[in-house]
């Protein structure tokens, strides 16, 4: 019962930025977008998360649309070492993430 | 700060037994959840705990079960172990529960069932 819609695979070249999409369109007014990625054999790694504003971290930034319906994670400078599977989730409840397939970024020299 | 512990990272049993896993949250944290991914299922919810109380569990059975101690230390422990429920053992924590901060997870417990 994901809430999100992901493609399952993307590339990007190193050094270039990289755009991940994400459809919520079902989201409630008060749920917030997360992402999170794993890099293999690892636990997930928090990116950020926002509600209704862009929001910007060391890591990202996450582009929200206006309706909320659909966001974008943006990696402004890709390196090899953010290869790795990127989830967009909306929190459904308390300490309760509903992951979906993600999409696998490959990052190419 | 120290990040998430949970041992052991590796475990191996065979069908019937069952297992105990561990959870230490990061200082301060008093929500614990866990999780369990598969190759082919991903990542699933399994509960989460706050202030030694369940509050919310996902859809497996009941040989799945948990608990929370009084300084915020989680287990849980699956009875009659099955094939299927090789998989990686997450376990996350975070500072509230209900509020939107981050989950912190750890690196897992990976658990084969022979």
């Amino acid at each position: 019962d994901a809430k999100t819609t992901q493609p399952p695979s993307m590339d990007c070249a190193e050094g270039r930025a990289a755009n991940l999409p994400c459809n919520h369109s079902t989201i409630s007014g008060n749920e917030y977008v997360y992402w999170y990625r794993q890099i293999h054999s690892q636990g997930p790694q928090y990116i950020i998360h926002g509600l209704k504003n862009n929001e910007t971290n060391e890591m990202a930034s996450l582009i929200i649309t206006e309706d909320r319906k659909s966001s974008t994670l943006i990696l402004p400078h890709a390196t090899l070492r953010d290869t790795a599977v990127y989830y967009c989730i909306v929190r459904v409840e308390a300490g309760k993430l509903i992951f979906g397939q993600g999409t696998t970024l490959q990052v190419k020299p | 700060k120290a990040g998430v512990t949970q041992t052991p990272r590796y475990l191996i049993k065979t069908r019937g037994q069952q297992v105990t896993l561990s959870c230490s949250p990061i200082s301060g944290h008093r929500s614990v959840s866990w999780y369990q991914q598969t190759p082919g299922q991903g990542l699933q919810f399994l509960f989460e705990y706050f202030s030694e109380t369940q509050r919310n569990k996902g859809n497996f059975p009941g040989r799945f079960s948990g608990r929370q101690f009084s300084n915020s230390r989680s287990e849980m422990n699956v009875s009659t172990l099955e094939l299927g429920d090789s998989a990686l053992y997450l376990c996350a924590s975070s500072f509230l529960a209900g509020g939107p901060g981050e989950l912190f997870f750890g690196e897992g417990s990976r658990l084969t069932v022979l």
